[in-house]
């Protein structure tokens, strides 16, 4: 099975620009989940979404936001980019069956410059 | 949210020698996570324990699964210097009446093996 993949690997952008990161759910995963990285703050959960829904969401300000396909494949926004938001950031996917636990296989990951 | 307490933050070792790190919670969780990550890349799984008191092997490294719950720990044996990496554990929380992909990072253990 091809793991889980993102696009594009690197990415560098000036401050007030948007940006567009695209992540490849493993085949046959429908929950996607989405985390922000850097060395001060470590693993942020930014989203989740099953079935083009979003069901979770982490602490991050509205400027970050996300979709999911019908194929499971999804899409985060970042708009008005901030220097602050120069991270990896990760995109991880599992099956999350009902009610029973599934580990997240993470992809990557985006690493984004804001200059 | 809230992130699990994980030591040691760093570790510097010969390599043969053994490793342990650990994290702890306040919350319970009903799985715990290992992942390696190396620079760049994003975290791969190393285990995945969902029981407490389970301990499960993959190669040279164990796992546990702490009986209480809120803690796990892994050991890595006779440590080689593609051991080298961030270790990071995970504890996940799932609901069973609905489905939530709810999943909270240590800090990250940093181990250098000296050849």
């Amino acid at each position: 099975k091809a793991g889980v993949t993102q696009t594009p690997r690197y990415l560098i952008k000036t401050r007030g620009q948007q940006v567009t990161l695209s992540c490849s759910p493993i085949s046959g995963h429908r929950s996607v989940s989405w985390y922000q990285q850097t060395p001060g703050q470590g693993l942020q959960f930014l989203f989740e979404y099953f079935s083009e829904t979003q069901r979770n969401k982490g602490n991050f300000p509205g400027r970050f936001s996300g979709r999911q396909f019908s194929n499971s494949r999804s899409e985060m926004n970042v708009s008005t980019l901030e220097l602050g938001d120069s991270a990896l950031y990760l995109c991880a996917s599992s099956s999350l069956r009902q009610g029973v636990t599934d580990t997240q296989y993470f992809g990557p990951g985006t690493r984004l410059t804001v200059l | 949210g809230q992130q699990l307490n994980q030591s040691p933050q760093s570790m510097f070792i010969q390599e043969g020698e053994d490793v342990s790190m650990n994290c702890t919670s306040s919350s319970i969780f009903n799985t715990w996570l290992w992942y390696k990550q190396d620079p760049g890349e994003g975290p791969v799984l190393l285990i995945a324990l969902y029981k407490a008191g389970e301990l499960t092997s993959n190669g040279r490294l164990t796992a546990q699964f702490g009986i209480t719950r809120k803690d796990s720990f892994l050991n890595i044996s006779a440590s080689i210097p593609s051991d080298v990496g961030i270790y990071f554990c995970a504890g996940q929380i799932v609901t069973l009446w609905y489905n939530n992909n709810d999943m909270r990072f240590g800090a990250g253990t940093r181990l250098t093996v000296k050849p």
